[in-house]
């Protein structure tokens, strides 16, 4: 198992362009998880799936963010007409089911919006 | 809503010192609680966690970690930091019941050889 994989590592696009990362979780986890981070901060929570059911969106997250996880393996994230402030990283985590287990995190993919 | 709050954004110390690193939460409700580690030019990566029980939980590379409930705290601790213990570390905390943690600003750890 190679860990949970992120395409791609960096990204640069243009105001009002569209983009999307894709993750690969550990086969074996059925969560798969979403989080961006700027710099100085902390992982902020953006989505989770169980499977290919999307359970939780961040109330922070606007309309132009969709994420899907079609036959509960990989997952991608898509941004619509990005914006200045949508530059991040944006990490990738899967964890099997339950409490007991912590994140596998991604690289990331690092977002520049010029 | 749950939160977490990290003391200290940047700590210095020289190889052999002790650290501790403080981590309070806010959550209404029974929790676990991690703290990962990023080390320079890697991905972050779970040093240990806190899901029930002893409320002293042992991690990899010698660290360590204290649940006080009635404090909130789950501070990281290690004896004697190594040069390659440079890093940032998070705290994060996770409802029993629910999905998604929520992770401190972090702290960035600097030790000098």
């Amino acid at each position: 198992d190679t860990g949970v994989s992120q395409d791609p590592r960096h990204k640069i696009t243009k105001r009002g362009q569209n983009v999307t990362f894709r993750c690969d979780p550990i086969s074996e986890h059925n969560r798969l998880y979403w989080y961006r981070q700027t710099l100085g901060q902390g992982p902020e929570f953006l989505t989770y799936f169980q499977n290919e059911a999307q359970l939780e969106k961040s109330r922070l997250l606007s309309d132009r963010f969709s994420a899907e996880r079609p036959k509960g393996s990989f997952s991608t994230l898509e941004i619509q007409r990005t914006e200045q402030g949508d530059s991040a990283m944006y990490l990738c985590a899967s964890s099997s089911d339950g409490t007991y287990y912590g994140y596998t995190f991604g690289s990331g993919t690092r977002l520049t919006v010029v | 809503a749950q939160s977490v709050s990290q003391h200290n954004h940047h700590v210095i110390l020289s190889e052999a010192a002790s650290l501790e690193l403080g981590c309070n939460y806010s959550y209404g409700g029974t929790v676990n609680l991690f703290w990962y580690v990023q080390y320079p030019g890697q991905h972050l990566q779970l040093l240990l966690k806190y899901f029930s029980g002893d409320p002293l939980v042992k991690g990899i590379k010698g660290f360590e970690a204290e649940f006080i409930k009635s404090k909130f705290s789950f501070n990281l601790r290690k004896p004697s930091v190594q040069w390659s213990d440079t890093a940032e570390y998070f705290c994060a905390v996770k409802g029993t019941n629910a999905g998604k943690s929520t992770f401190g600003d972090g702290t960035t750890l600097t030790v000098k050889p």
